[in-house]
């Protein structure tokens, strides 16, 4: 059965602070995604990983994957209280439905 | 141009009550979900149609039945609504080609269903 694990699960971080959440998954997959929800809306896909080594970088955000490792990484630059949000990883194999980690809620204050 | 939508947006109702939501999406996919959002914000999958057809039934109260009527709409009919249904419910679609290497999954804004 495929987990996906993140950490941490809430992160409170000061403006212009690095931080990193990492997620582990538990079986073998070669694609990862990261979404971002704000409160109360809907799932924004972030980052689409679909190779081993894959790194996508969107402004402050950069993304990793490490499928030998079942590991991805998110690593946030220089934070800003705009990047507040929850932070999903998720995974599947193919034409299957996405496994969900639990979510990393990020709050960012000055 | 919204990619996918659902209806109602916010739905409260009353315990017993039977209801159900709606999902279509424009984007020519084959694939719909219905993912489950509780209130500690984790995400489970439902269900999940390929071109019609049932294809991920996750383990799920016989309250809840999917029905696609065609490829670019799934809806979510709950019968004897109860407490602990409370929770958002997602709709999303991809592409399902076993040649595609990913099929990311789009989003629909929610349904937030509150049962009192």
């Amino acid at each position: 059965e495929l987990k996906v694990e993140q950490n941490p699960l809430f992160l409170s971080m000061q403006e212009g602070k690095n931080y990193t959440i990492y997620c582990n998954y538990s079986t073998t997959s070669d694609r990862l995604y990261w979404y971002r929800q704000d409160p109360g809306k809907s799932l924004e896909s972030l980052f689409v990983l679909l190779s081993n080594g894959a790194v996508k970088q969107e402004g402050r955000l950069m993304a990793s994957l490490d499928t030998k490792a079942r590991l991805s990484t998110l690593h946030i630059t220089a934070a800003v209280h705009d990047l507040s949000a929850t932070y999903f990883c998720a995974t599947n194999q193919a034409g299957t439905a996405l496994i969900f980690g639990k979510g990393t809620t990020l709050s960012v204050s000055s | 141009d919204t990619a996918v939508s659902q209806t109602p947006k916010y739905l409260v109702t009353q315990m017993g009550n039977d209801k159900s939501i709606k999902c279509e999406q424009n984007l020519g996919h084959d694939t719909m979900y219905w993912y489950k959002q509780d209130s500690k914000k984790f995400l489970k999958i439902m269900f999940s149609y390929n071109n019609k057809e049932l294809i991920i039934n996750e383990t799920v109260p016989n309250r809840f039945s999917p029905k696609s009527p065609d490829k670019a709409h799934l809806n979510l009919h709950i019968n004897s609504l109860e407490l602990g249904d409370s929770a958002v419910y997602f709709c999303a679609s991809s592409t399902q080609t076993a040649t595609f290497s990913y099929n990311e999954q789009f989003f629909g804004p929610g349904t937030r269903l509150t049962v009192l």
